[in-house]
């Protein structure tokens, strides 16, 4: 079936860091490919998403690109604030009729002055 | 719009006791779903519905749950009775169905059973 793997967490960083969270799938066909981002004690809020081959999405500083290739979709930000830390959630959807999204496990991160 | 709305924010309740959560989903979204999550098991899909209709409730654990949603504004998920493993954060999330929107989830409510 469709899976999901993320990095193991917790990654810890200090503030400016560079960010890399690791995320690949596996799937039958082309999904579209997101990344949730979990504040504590919020919900899940979209953060970026792409639908196709060398697609990137982009928000907040965040980027991923969705490579075929590799099937990868790693999240990454140039320069991490104190702010960014949160539990990050990698999720695969497949385009073909009505699919259910399919997460990664979650990886935590946690950024320090 | 308000997003998806889930009340209460935070339930405690005695085993054995009733409990049930309310979602309110974004309007015009035609799917609805369910979510636990625990430190030990992650997020868990336990039911989803489509234009009001339960589709797949393969993830509810057991009898005890059960899940309604009886207009296109309105879902709940009940307890009975409730036990100590039950503890959690249930979410709801809601989708339009074009499946590139993702879902938009609720800020959860936190169950813990004492």
């Amino acid at each position: 079936g469709n899976s999901v793997t993320q990095m193991e967490g917790p990654v810890t960083l200090s503030e400016e860091a560079f960010l890399t969270i690791n995320c690949t799938y596996t799937a039958t066909g082309y999904p579209s490919l997101f990344w949730y981002v979990q504040y504590p004690g919020e919900g899940l809020q979209l953060l970026l998403k792409a639908t196709k081959a060398d697609d990137k999405g982009s928000n907040k500083g965040f980027e991923a690109t969705y490579r075929k290739e590799t099937t990868s979709f790693h999240l990454e930000k140039g320069s991490v604030q104190v702010s960014d830390s949160a539990v990050y959630f990698c999720a695969l959807i497949m385009n073909t009729g009505f699919q259910k999204l399919v997460f990664g496990t979650g990886t935590r991160l946690l950024v320090s002055p | 719009d308000a997003g998806v709305i889930q009340s209460p924010r935070h339930e405690v309740t005695e085993m054995g006791q009733e409990v049930t959560l309310r979602c309110k989903p974004i309007s015009g979204h035609d799917y609805l779903f369910w979510y636990r999550q625990t430190m030990m098991r992650g997020l868990e899909l336990l039911i989803y519905f489509n234009n009001n209709v339960p589709i797949d409730d393969s993830g509810m654990p057991e009898d005890r749950f059960s899940a309604k949603m009886p207009n296109a504004s309105f879902s709940t998920l009940k307890i009975q009775p409730s036990e100590p493993r039950d503890s959690a954060v249930y979410f709801c999330a809601s989708s339009p169905g074009q499946n590139f929107y993702g879902y938009t989830f609720g800020s959860g409510t936190r169950l813990t059973v004492v």
